[in-house]
């Protein structure tokens, strides 16, 4: 059964704290990405990466950088955690396929809040 | 990529067919659309997905007419299991480097 894997399914961290969100993947897959989700706002991409040390922003990247060192893993930084960054956040997987849209596997989601 | 709308929420009532439209103007030749699933408390997991005409599978089915501008989900005999919010997508697919836009979604509600 694919699994993608998110470290923690909730997280109490205070302002100002750095914070890291891990998130691996067990299918082999090239790429990864993470989201945030608030009410109301539906999920909103933060980064997502395509391969081993590559990223590309999203379309809420301040705040957030990521890390990606191993195919397997992608991590979220908080530099300096703030209340409004107390959020869901998802991790998901796709394979790096030409063929057509493929699908997307997501973790559990991690429930953070910033206090 | 193309902008997506769809209605914010619905409701409907145990064994009746669901449809849900999205409308996707600016879809290009290159783009598919794609429908995701959430339940609360959980990641979205992925339901269907196709080009054009109709595509159907154990879960629902897919309806795109020939210019492609909008799609529909369909849901035959809704349960209350089926209560979540439903994300249309349009995924390019020329391109490994495929980033997902999801928008707010439909949130369904199914009464008993």
């Amino acid at each position: 059964d694919v699994k993608v894997t998110q470290s923690s399914r909730y997280l109490v961290k205070r302002t100002g704290e750095k914070v890291f969100l891990e998130c691996v993947q067990d299918m082999d897959h090239e790429n990864m990405f993470w989201y945030r989700q608030d009410p109301g706002l539906g999920l909103r991409l933060i980064y997502f990466s395509y391969d081993v040390k590559m990223k590309e922003k999203g379309d809420i990247p301040e705040g957030y950088s990521v890390s990606r060192e191993k195919k397997e893993r992608f991590s979220l930084i908080l530099e300096s955690a703030s209340t409004n960054q107390t959020s869901m956040y998802l991790c998901a997987s796709s394979e790096y396929g030409t063929g057509g849209g493929t699908e997307a596997f997501f973790g559990q989601g991690t429930r953070l809040t910033v206090v | 990529l193309a902008k997506t709308t769809q209605p914010i929420s619905m409701d409907s009532y145990e064994g009746q067919e669901v449809n849900i439209t999205c409308s996707h103007n600016n879809i290009a030749t290159n783009d598919y659309i794609t429908w995701y699933q959430q339940f609360p408390s959980q990641g979205p997991r992925f339901i269907i997905q196709g080009y054009k005409t109709k595509v159907t599978n154990e879960v629902a089915s897919l309806f795109i007419p020939a210019d492609r501008k909008s799609s529909t989900l369909s849901l035959p005999r809704v349960s209350l299991s089926d209560t979540a919010v439903y994300y249309c997508l349009v995924v390019r697919k020329d391109t490994g480097r495929r980033a997902l836009t999801f928008g707010s979604g439909t949130r369904l509600q199914v009464q008993p």
